[in-house]
Formats: structure tokens, C-alpha cells, sequence
């Protein structure tokens, strides 16, 4: 079947934005996700947005969703060292979760 | 908070040997799943279970099984182990159906299977 697809890496420097993006299959998906997997531990849920909102703002964090192009964004302003991780896209469909391959970010001092 | 606890966090087992991996979820979750994990594969779906006694194939159920005996508690069994096996296990619970919440897995801290 089709992915969620987003890019493996990213390195930013301490204190820039970083951008992860991420296309999706399923326009009739009721939520997206943005899962951030620590090392050595478990995804834990950063952020979601409902399929009917264009943007969502939590602190340094800003999602945007194109529902026509089917691509989700998640911006990170000011970004520090310990916000080096996994980041995940995923979408809802039904009861079904599907995964993206996640960005891999890393933040240079 | 929920809580997710996978049984062991590191294994390592011989080519054909049979192999547990127990995930017990403490908020009374209907969903429960186990996903693998691999470099650039991202997660993959192994097997899904609604409810007690039931259990349904995911993406890539060949050389798995599960078992859902209790509500709170999902095992993923390996018959005979293989070296292709050799991966990061993660166990997910969520509450069943959209309704008025967002569908958001709850993970446990992953199993790290080598097989030798």
C-alpha cells in the first residue's frame, strides 16, 4: 500500500527553526499525529492536529496541515540540544495507526 | 499517566528458540498492538487486538502470534526464532474507537531482540 513518507535526517543548529515534513495517504483521516521517540525509549505523542484545522500552535511548536496536497509540517522554533530525537508522522484511519519512517533530528551546539 | 510496561528491555536468543514478549497496560484499553521498529522501515504492524480472545494480522504477521488472554496484558510469541528477527519490539495500547478522543497510542519502552 502507500506510505507516510517524510525524510530520514535533519541537523539544525542550537537556536535555529526546524522543519519536518511529511506527506500522507488517507484524506479521510480524523487526526495526525507527531510522535518524538527519545533514545532508547518508546514514541511518546508531541503533538496532533484534527484533520479540519489548517494550524495548531503549542509553545515552540507549530504544525500546518495541507489537506489538498496531504502534507503535515511540524516546526520547531528555537531548537535546542534535547530536542534531538526521533520524530514521527502518523495518521488515523479507522482504528488503524500508520507510521512514517521518522526524521531523524540532530542539533549541533 | 498510563502506563505501558514491556517485560524485558534487551534479549538475546539463538536461531530457533521460542520467544515472549509480554506488554501488560494499566488504564483499562481496549486497543492493544505490537509494532516492529527498524532503521528507515520506521514502525510496522505486527498484530492488533480489540478486545479480549481477539486478535487481528497486521502488515507483517509471518513468523508471529499473539495472545490476549486479560484485558490489560498482550503477548507477542515467536515460535522459532530467526536471525530476521532481530529487532526493536514496541508494545502500543489506545482506547477503542475516535469518539471524543484523539486515537493517541500510549508505547511502551520497547524490547531489543537479537537472535543469534
Amino acid at each position: 500500500g502507500e506510505d507516510v513518507e517524510q525524510s530520514l535526517f535533519l541537523s539544525v543548529r542550537e537556536g535555529d527553526s526546524s522543519v519536518i515534513n511529511c506527506t500522507y495517504t488517507d484524506s479521510s483521516s480524523t487526526y495526525l499525529y507527531w510522535y518524538k521517540q527519545e533514545p532508547g525509549a518508546g514514541l511518546q505523542l508531541l503533538t496532533y492536529i484534527f484533520s479540519n484545522m489548517d494550524m495548531k500552535q503549542d509553545q515552540r511548536l507549530t504544525v500546518l496541515l495541507n489537506k489538498k496536497d496531504k502534507h503535515l509540517s511540524l516546526r520547531i522554533a528555537d531548537t535546542q540540544t534535547g530536542d534531538s530525537a526521533i520524530y514521527f508522522c502518523a495518521e488515523s484511519i479507522r482504528n488503524d495507526m500508520r507510521f512514517g519512517a521518522g526524521t531523524r533530528l540532530t542539533v549541533k551546539p | 499517566d498510563v502506563k505501558v510496561t514491556q517485560s524485558s528491555r534487551y534479549l538475546v536468543k539463538r536461531t530457533g528458540e521460542k520467544v515472549f514478549l509480554e506488554c501488560v497496560q494499566d488504564m483499562d484499553h481496549e486497543n492493544m498492538f505490537w509494532y516492529r521498529q527498524d532503521p528507515g522501515l520506521g514502525l510496522r504492524l505486527i498484530y492488533f487486538s480489540y478486545d479480549v480472545k481477539m486478535k487481528e494480522k497486521g502488515d507483517i504477521p509471518e513468523g508471529y502470534s499473539v495472545s490476549r488472554e486479560k484485558k490489560e496484558r498482550f503477548s507477542l510469541i515467536l515460535e522459532s526464532a530467526s536471525t530476521n528477527q532481530t529487532s526493536m519490539y514496541l508494545c502500543a495500547s489506545s482506547f477503542f474507537g475516535t469518539g471524543s478522543n484523539t486515537g493517541e497510542l500510549f508505547f511502551g519502552e520497547g524490547s531489543r531482540l537479537t537472535v543469534l
